[in-house]
């Protein structure tokens, strides 16, 4: 059975530019999570999808953020437009009833 | 709300050596924990949790946890690390078992020196 996977693994933008990350869950699992970790911080919840409906989205940082889950299957986070500190490591997450699964995260550079 | 602070960012031992990697955590309620382990290249994987029952826990690697919950505690040991341990651990408190968000730790790079 394929893990969480994200695309792309790692990204280099400029700041203005905007960037959309991708993250497809475990088949068949109901819950999706956005975490971010900054450079040296701790992981931080972004948000929570159950199938395509937004749970708890207290953790997106402004508006320049809009998380996406279509059809409640793949979920994209889109950064428009992105600044200095929006850089760090982008996990996503899923799950069905208990534990959560990470997928490799990517890697995000805003210069 | 929850907070969890590993006190130690880097902690660097010599292989078969004993090894703590402490966490606390702040609640106001009840609260589920866990340890995950992130490998270098990979994301991270639940190496062993807490939700009730006896407070120490152990994973299949030879790791071990133990809750205490009157020092809000839930250090993270091994009695005897190997290379292959090198990695960085992160101590994660959660409302509940199944979607509800994970409050992390700032994390502790483990590493093993042969």
């Amino acid at each position: 059975e394929a893990g969480v996977t994200q695309f792309p693994s790692h990204s280099v933008i400029e700041k203005g530019q905007t960037v959309t990350l991708r993250c497809d869950p475990i088949s068949g699992h109901d819950n999706l999570y956005w975490y971010r970790r900054v450079m040296g911080k701790e992981i931080k919840f972004l948000l929570h999808f159950v199938k395509e409906s937004k749970q708890d989205e207290s953790g997106m940082p402004n508006n320049r953020f809009l998380a996406e889950r279509t059809g409640g299957t793949y979920s994209t986070l889109k950064v428009q437009p992105a600044e200095l500190e929006d850089s760090g490591v982008y996990f996503c997450a899923s799950s069905q009833d208990g534990e959560q699964y990470f997928g490799p995260g990517t890697r995000l550079t805003v210069t | 709300a929850q907070s969890v602070t590993q006190l130690d960012s880097q902690v660097p031992v010599f292989e078969e050596a004993p090894v703590e990697l402490r966490c606390n955590y702040s609640s106001s309620v009840s609260v589920y924990l866990f340890w995950y382990v992130q490998y270098p290249n990979q994301g991270l994987q639940l190496l062993l949790k807490y939700l009730s029952g006896s407070t120490l826990v152990e994973s299949i690697n030879g790791f071990e946890a133990e809750f205490n919950k009157s020092q809000t505690s839930f250090h993270l040991r091994k009695p005897s690390v190997h290379i292959s341990d090198t990695a960085e651990y992160f101590c994660a408190v959660s409302r509940g078992w199944g979607a509800q968000k994970l409050v992390f730790g700032q994390g502790t790079r483990l590493t093993i020196n042969p």
